[in-house]
């Protein structure tokens, strides 16, 4: 089983700064089959990023993936207030299909 | 536009039953051309993933935690996707989450709103 590890547990920042997000795996993902998703309170997960660097439909270009192997990066550019939130990486390699355990983004 | 929509949730005594179904429409091709994913959130904690369907139903795949004790399985006919919960435990208790995903990588790219299952006595 590959175990997802995300850092920071919370992150507090200011609307405009720059996020950065990390999910490290406890053993390689094979054709970066890796995906992070955003959920607010009360809602379902949404689709940001899969293939650890493509962007899903709709996504603004302020969010962008990268990495390969075991880590992986979350970057967001310019902090808007919708952005704060709860944010989820997954691997898609091999059953099972495990998340890590989350980060809060948080208003500083 | 791509809508899934759970159902089936409820508060049921350990040990007993529960189905779960959610409901697909608005996709681009049939609903036998996507693999399906059921994901539960536990209350304030992260997401966990519980089962996977083939597009065609024949490979399924299951967590260490449900394995025995809950079967995914799908109804073309009906767009329905299922989740057979059986020997309910108290650590089930979780918003359940029916996802789909396109082609044969089982990236999620879509998510239902989900429904609440609590199993107590």
């Amino acid at each position: 089983e590959i175990v997802l590890t995300q850092s920071p547990g919370t992150l507090s920042l200011s609307p405009g700064e720059r996020a950065t997000l990390s999910c490290r795996a406890s053993q390689t993902i094979s054709s970066n089959h890796l995906a992070w998703f955003q959920q607010n309170v009360g809602h379902a997960p949404r689709l940001l990023i899969y293939g650890a660097s493509s962007r899903a439909t709709g996504i603004p270009d302020r969010f962008s993936g990268s990495g390969s192997g075991t880590d992986f990066t979350l970057t967001i550019s310019r902090l808007e207030p919708e952005d704060f939130a709860l944010y989820y990486c997954q691997h898609y390699d091999s059953s099972p299909y495990t998340f890590g355990q989350g980060t809060k983004l948080e208003i500083k | 536009q791509v809508q899934l929509v759970e159902s089936g949730g409820g508060v049921v005594q350990p040990g007993r039953s529960l189905r779960l179904s959610c409901a697909a429409s608005g996709f681009i091709f049939t609903f036998s051309n996507y693999g399906m994913h059921w994901v539960r959130q536990a209350p304030g904690k992260g997401l966990e993933w519980v089962a996977v369907i083939s597009y065609d139903g024949v490979l399924k795949y299951y967590a260490d935690s449900v394995k025995g004790r809950f079967t995914i399985s799908r109804d073309t006919s009906k767009n329905t996707l299922f989740l057979q919960m059986d020997s309910l435990r108290v650590e089930d208790t979780a918003v359940y989450y029916c996802a789909r995903y396109n082609g044969d990588v089982p990236g999620i790219d879509y998510w239902g709103q989900g429904t609440l299952v609590t199993v107590s006595s």
